[in-house]
């Protein structure tokens, strides 16, 4: 079975760089999957971040790429996600998923139980 | 504002079926695969129903997907006061390169 668990800081300062982990178990991290993270405003719909592969391949959503970065270290089962220059806009739950996505198949398969961060001074 | 278009609630009484739909574009649902979630306060989403209309296992068969042209639909049967929680629509947007969702949809049963 799968797992996933975020981790990180639950509250970041305006204009700060946010810093998720997600760690990986019961499945090891290849290039078969995509690695996704994906975030919920409070009282708010869901976003897609962003995905990267086992082999380091990214897509991530135009609206926050100059601000993303991803990467994955299949060797400790984790991938991670950094959110620069973020603004109270940025608080939300924060998922990390493992994910299919493909030319024409996008999915989200496993989650993990979500972190809450806090943008604020 | 959403790219897929859903009705913010709906609502149906227990035993009786409800429908949940999602509009796109031909630019998402029109060409690619549509995934569903639930969603319970507090909780992560969970995948109900991912290329239009499979079940992963252990997802009962009273949900079920469908999708005709920029439109899917989420069925549920034999409405369960558990089944009450918030729905997502899911697929790829090839002309924006995104993952895009729907606004949301909360199920009550009355």
């Amino acid at each position: 079975q799968v797992q996933l668990q975020e981790s990180g800081p639950g509250l970041v300062k305006p204009s700060e760089t946010l810093s998720l982990t997600c760690a990986v178990s019961g499945y090891s991290m290849t290039t078969d999957y995509y690695w996704g993270w994906i975030r919920q405003p409070p009282g708010k719909g869901l976003e897609w971040i962003g995905s990267i592969t086992g082999g380091g391949g990214t897509y991530r959503n135009p609206s926050l790429k100059s601000r993303v970065t991803m990467s994955v270290d299949t060797s400790k089962s984790q991938f991670s996600l950094k959110l620069s220059s973020v603004t109270a806009a940025d608080t939300a739950v924060y998922y990390c998923a493992r994910a299919i996505l493909t030319s024409t198949d996008s999915y989200f398969e496993h989650w993990g139980q979500g972190t809450l961060v806090t943008v604020s001074s | 504002q959403s790219v897929l278009t859903q009705p913010p609630s709906v609502s149906a009484a227990p035993g009786q079926k409800v429908t949940i739909s999602c509009s796109g574009s031909s630019s998402n649902i029109g060409k690619n695969y549509v995934s569903w979630y639930q969603q319970f306060p507090g909780a992560a989403p969970k995948l109900l129903i991912y290329d239009n209309n499979k079940r992963p296992s252990g997802i009962p068969d009273r949900f079920s997907g469908s999708k005709s042209g920029t439109s899917a639909t989420l069925g549920i049967t034999g409405l369960q006061t558990g089944d009450e929680a918030d729905y997502y629509c899911e697929t790829w947007d090839s002309s924006l390169i995104v993952a895009v969702f729907g606004g949301g949809t909360e199920l009550t049963v009355l």
